[in-house]
């Protein structure tokens, strides 16, 4: 069974700059979720969806962070205009609907400079 | 709002050893979940263990174990035989029930974990 998919594995950027990075979840896990990992933090959910609607993105910045998931497989996480403090590592994860055990890709590593 | 809580940012322990990370929560909720995971360097996060809020018996799969106190909201880890390959952060995750048949997870801060040879 592939995993959930991400890339790139790693990003560097100037600040003011934009960024996008991608996610395929597993096949027929109808739930996506997007997770910010700061150095020395645990994961914050950003948004998370149940096939392509929004069921929670009370802590995205939406000001800057944008996401989609269209026809509810593969994802995107776009920010713009790119901060320092946007430096973390995001973490794609996906689920089958109704089912607590979360599958993590390997995260994209962006670095803001 | 639920927290969790993991108050040692850093351990060690001897290959072979035993080690115990803790963890504390709080909710009002009286159905949930509770998980720790592991993430190596490659930085994918791997389930190590779960732990239905309902069951009083402790979850154990091979050499890892939780002790779970529900009144005390404490959900501790423990590695018997620690090996090289267990070198790596730890994560304490909280998990209820969310909108639309989701889940709600909530993550501790970690613990890394180092075993030396």
């Amino acid at each position: 069974e592939a995993g959930v998919a991400q890339s790139p594995r790693y990003k560097i950027i100037e600040k003011r700059q934009s960024v996008a990075f991608w996610c395929n979840p597993i096949s027929g896990h109808a739930t996506l979720y997007w997770y910010q990992q700061i150095l020395g933090q645990g994961p914050k959910l950003l948004i998370q969806f149940q096939n392509n609607g929004v069921v929670d993105d009370s802590q995205l910045p939406k000001d800057r962070f944008s996401a989609e998931r269209l026809k509810g497989v593969d994802s995107t996480l776009k920010i713009q205009p790119a901060k320092l403090e946007d430096s973390a590592v995001y973490l794609c994860a996906s689920s089958l609907s109704g089912s607590e055990k979360l599958f993590f890709g390997s995260g994209t590593q962006l670095s803001v400079l | 709002a639920q927290t969790v809580t993991q108050s040692q940012p850093e351990m060690s322990v001897q290959e072979a050893e035993t080690v115990t990370l803790s963890c504390t929560y709080d909710t009002s909720e009286n159905n949930y979940y509770l998980f720790w995971y592991k993430q190596p360097p490659s930085r994918q996060m791997i389930l190590v263990i779960r732990q239905e809020a309902y069951k009083q018996q402790n979850a154990t799969e091979n050499r890892f174990s939780v002790n779970f106190q529900k009144a005390a909201k404490s959900f501790s880890l423990k590695i018997s035989d620690s090996q090289l390959g267990d070198t790596a952060m730890y994560f304490c995750a909280f998990m209820k029930q969310w909108v639309s048949g989701t889940y709600k997870y909530i993550f501790g801060t970690g613990t890394r974990l180092k075993v030396l040879a």
